[in-house]
C-alpha cells in the first residue's frame, strides 16, 4: 500500500522559514493537499493540487512537489502557525495521509 | 457546515453508527465527495470511506471488511457503521466533503469531530 513519510517534529523561529516535507514513491505524479490542525481542533485545509490556497489562507502559505518530495513552506512563520500539519494525497480512490509533523515555534 | 452525531462510548464487539448532518449545501452535488475520517488519541489521520450521492463507495482497504457509509439525499445525511468494534477503533470521527472543483481533489470542509470510545 501507498505511503507517506513526514518528520515527526520541526523547530523554527518567529519570523524564519518553516518547511515541512512528504515522502512518497513518485509523490510528484500525484496532487498533494495539506492541512493544518490546531490542539482540539478539526484538520483545516491550507494548500491543495500541490500550490493552490483556499480562499483565507494566508499567503504565507505555500507549497510544492516534484520527484518523491512535497513541501509545505511556511513564509515568516508566526506563533499562530504552532500546530501539527498533514500531508495527503490519492491512490486511485484511497485517501493517504501522512504520519504528521508538529511544528514548534520557538 | 457538517455536524457528527452518535454515541460516544460502545461496548467492544457491537456496532459503531455515526451520522454527519450536512446544512448549508446539498449532499447532492456534482462536485461532492462525502467522507468519514478518524483520529486515534494523540495519533494521525486516517481516511475511512467516501460516498457519492449517487451511492458509489470507496473503502480503505484496511477497514473495508468491517465498514458500511451509505447516503441519505432527503435528509442530506451520510452515515457511518463499523462492526466488530474493538478498543483499536477509539478514535474522534470527522466527516468531511471532499470537493472536485476544478479537478482538484481535496477535503475542504471538516466538521468539529465526535470522540467515539470503544469499552466495556
Amino acid at each position: 500500500s501507498y505511503e507517506l513519510t513526514q518528520p515527526p517534529s520541526v523547530s523554527v523561529s518567529p519570523g524564519q522559514t518553516a518547511s515541512v516535507t512528504c515522502s512518497g514513491d513518485n509523490l510528484g505524479k500525484k496532487f498533494t493537499s495539506w492541512y493544518q490542525q490546531r490542539p482540539g481542533q478539526s484538520p483545516l485545509l491550507i494548500i491543495y493540487h500541490d500550490t493552490k490556497r483556499p480562499s483565507g489562507i494566508p499567503e504565507r502559505f505555500s507549497g510544492s512537489n516534484s520527484g518523491n518530495t512535497a513541501t509545505l513552506t511556511i513564509g515568516g512563520t508566526q506563533l499562530m502557525d504552532e500546530a501539527d500539519y498533514y500531508c495527503q494525497a490519492w491512490d486511485s480512490s484511497t485517501a493517504i495521509f501522512g504520519g504528521g509533523t508538529k511544528l514548534t515555534v520557538l | 457546515q457538517l455536524q457528527e452525531s452518535g454515541p460516544g462510548l460502545v461496548k467492544p464487539s457491537e456496532t459503531l453508527s455515526l451520522t454527519c448532518t450536512v446544512s448549508g449545501g446539498s449532499v447532492s452535488g456534482d462536485n461532492y465527495y462525502w467522507a468519514w475520517i478518524r483520529q486515534p488519541p494523540g495519533k494521525g489521520l486516517e481516511w475511512i470511506a467516501t460516498i457519492y450521492y449517487s451511492g458509489s463507495t470507496y473503502y480503505n482497504p484496511s477497514l473495508k471488511s468491517r465498514v458500511t457509509i451509505s447516503i441519505d439525499t432527503s435528509k442530506n445525511q451520510f452515515s457511518l457503521k463499523l462492526t466488530s468494534a474493538t478498543a483499536a477503533d477509539t478514535a474522534v470521527y470527522y466527516c468531511a466533503r471532499r470537493n472536485i472543483n476544478d479537478s482538484a481533489s481535496r477535503f475542504d470542509y471538516w466538521g468539529q469531530g465526535t470522540l467515539v470510545t470503544v469499552s466495556s
